[in-house]
């Protein structure tokens, strides 16, 4: 079964900090995305990697980057947290050939607070 | 940003009572048509994945539909039970590796 790891639960953090979000996974994947969950709006991509040190901005990436050094590890970056950036965090990998057609695995989210 | 929308926004129904809800997508430069599943305090997992219009896919009693020339896709639960209760998504994918997501339907399964 594809693994995807996401490091914290919950976490919270106050206004200013810069925050990380990791996750891993362990199925090769060439693909991977981070999302954010918000009531009423439902996942919204922040960015996402189809490539080692490759990425391509999503929906919503104000306030955030991304680094991917290894192949399996994807993190996301709140530069500067705001208490606009509360919300569920979701990272998801995918297979890249035939990409449109491949699901996407995804962690068990975090659920981030500033405050 | 492209406009996936999903209906209804929530239903209850009765155990044993069958349902339906449906996903409305761009019917331009379309790929592909996902639906998952997402269960509370767990991570949402993949369903179907459909590239044909026409396409039928079936995972016991969840089915699902496709006409792309439309623009919509239907999930349909056969006599639901309790543990279908969850959020289901889909995601239109026009082209490149991203997907775009609805906002999904919450079902909540009476016992």
């Amino acid at each position: 079964d594809v693994k995807v790891t996401q490091s914290s639960r919950y976490l919270v953090k106050r206004t200013g900090e810069k925050v990380f979000l990791e996750c891993v996974q362990d199925m090769d994947h060439e693909n991977m995305f981070w999302y954010r969950q918000d009531p009423g709006l439902g996942l919204r991509l922040i960015y996402f990697s189809y490539d080692v040190k490759m990425k391509e901005k999503g929906d919503i990436p104000e306030g955030y980057s991304v680094s991917r050094e290894k192949k399996e590890r994807f993190s996301l970056i709140l530069e500067s947290a705001s208490t606009n950036q509360t919300s569920m965090y979701l990272c998801a990998s995918s297979f890249q050939i035939g990409e449109r057609n491949q699901p996407q695995h995804f962690g068990d989210g975090t659920r981030l607070s500033i405050l | 940003i492209l406009n996936v929308e999903q209906s209804p926004q929530s239903l209850h129904v009765q155990e044993g009572d069958s349902t339906n809800f449906t996903c409305s997508f761009p019917s331009s430069n379309f790929y592909a048509l996902h639906w998952y599943r997402w269960e509370t305090a767990k991570s949402p997992e993949a369903l179907f994945v459909m590239t044909l219009n026409g396409d039928e896919k079936k995972k016991g009693r969840i089915s699902a539909t496709l006409n792309t020339k439309e623009g919509y896709s239907y999930l349909y639960i056969k006599g639901s039970q309790p543990e279908d209760s969850a959020t289901y998504l889909c995601a239109y994918s026009g082209g490149y590796q991203k997907v775009t997501f609805g906002t999904g339907t919450k079902l909540q399964v009476i016992p």
